[in-house]
């Protein structure tokens, strides 16, 4: 089982849609969660932290369950520049991997006018 | 500005011949890593560095070295790529481990 799963998608949603992607994550010892954002063949950007009470930031929103071990980003209103691949990001707080970032594989978003 | 500066941003090159793969940051970031990125594999940690003359294994080490003998300079050494080394590398750093990663440019590896 990979240590953090998302769906890769693509989704292609219309402008003005609201989208979610989830992520789920294996390690329970797992400390901090990010989403992060990367264009075409560039280098990945922090969108934002996630926090264990739920965030938002403008048209953005993550959510933590770590009962469940899930998190996910709700995109409301999409614009065309949301198209982008989005990186479920966990840092593990546990062991050997202590301080060490794993990343999932990616959902791919495709926003069309 | 603040930012992390890989070199080269593309290079093809042939199986065996050495090569090395610069990452230099103005942030004064303590840890620095190295990811490859595969695809349907995401980002794969190679080594990492949490400090001047502290690197440690990442998840795919092998065939890769590096070093870090100044806070700023982390270099991507392979000493006799293979085709299986054909990827994309990013270099990132951040000033606490796992936060605030920022990332260089990319690095685009072909070995033919």
């Amino acid at each position: 089982r990979k240590e953090v799963e998302q769906d890769p998608g693509p989704f292609n949603v219309p402008e003005g849609a609201t989208v979610a992607f989830n992520c789920t994550y294996s390690n329970s010892a797992s400390q901090s969660f990010f989403w992060y954002r990367q264009d075409c063949r560039k280098e990945p950007k922090l969108l934002m932290s996630v926090y264990s009470s739920g965030n938002e930031d403008g048209r953005f929103t993550a959510q933590l369950n770590r009962a469940s071990q899930y998190i996910s980003l709700l995109i409301r209103d999409s614009k065309l520049s949301d198209s982008a691949t989005y990186l479920c990001v966990v840092l593990n707080a546990g062991g050997t991997s202590y301080g060490k970032l794993t990343f999932g594989q990616g959902t791919i978003l495709t926003v069309h006018p | 500005e603040a930012q992390v500066t890989q070199n080269p941003r593309y290079l093809i090159t042939v199986t065996g011949k050495k090569l090395t793969v610069t990452c230099s940051q103005n942030m004064n970031h303590e840890y620095m890593s190295w990811y490859r990125q595969d695809p349907g594999l995401g980002l794969r940690q190679i080594y990492y560095s949490m400090n001047v003359e502290v690197t440690d294994k990442g998840d795919v080490p092998e065939g890769y070295k590096v070093s870090r003998k100044e806070k700023r300079n982390f270099p991507l050494i392979l000493e006799s790529p293979s085709p299986n080394q054909t990827s994309l590398y990013f270099c990132a750093s951040s000033f606490v481990q796992g936060y605030g990663y920022t990332f260089g440019s990319g690095t685009r590896l072909t070995v033919v």
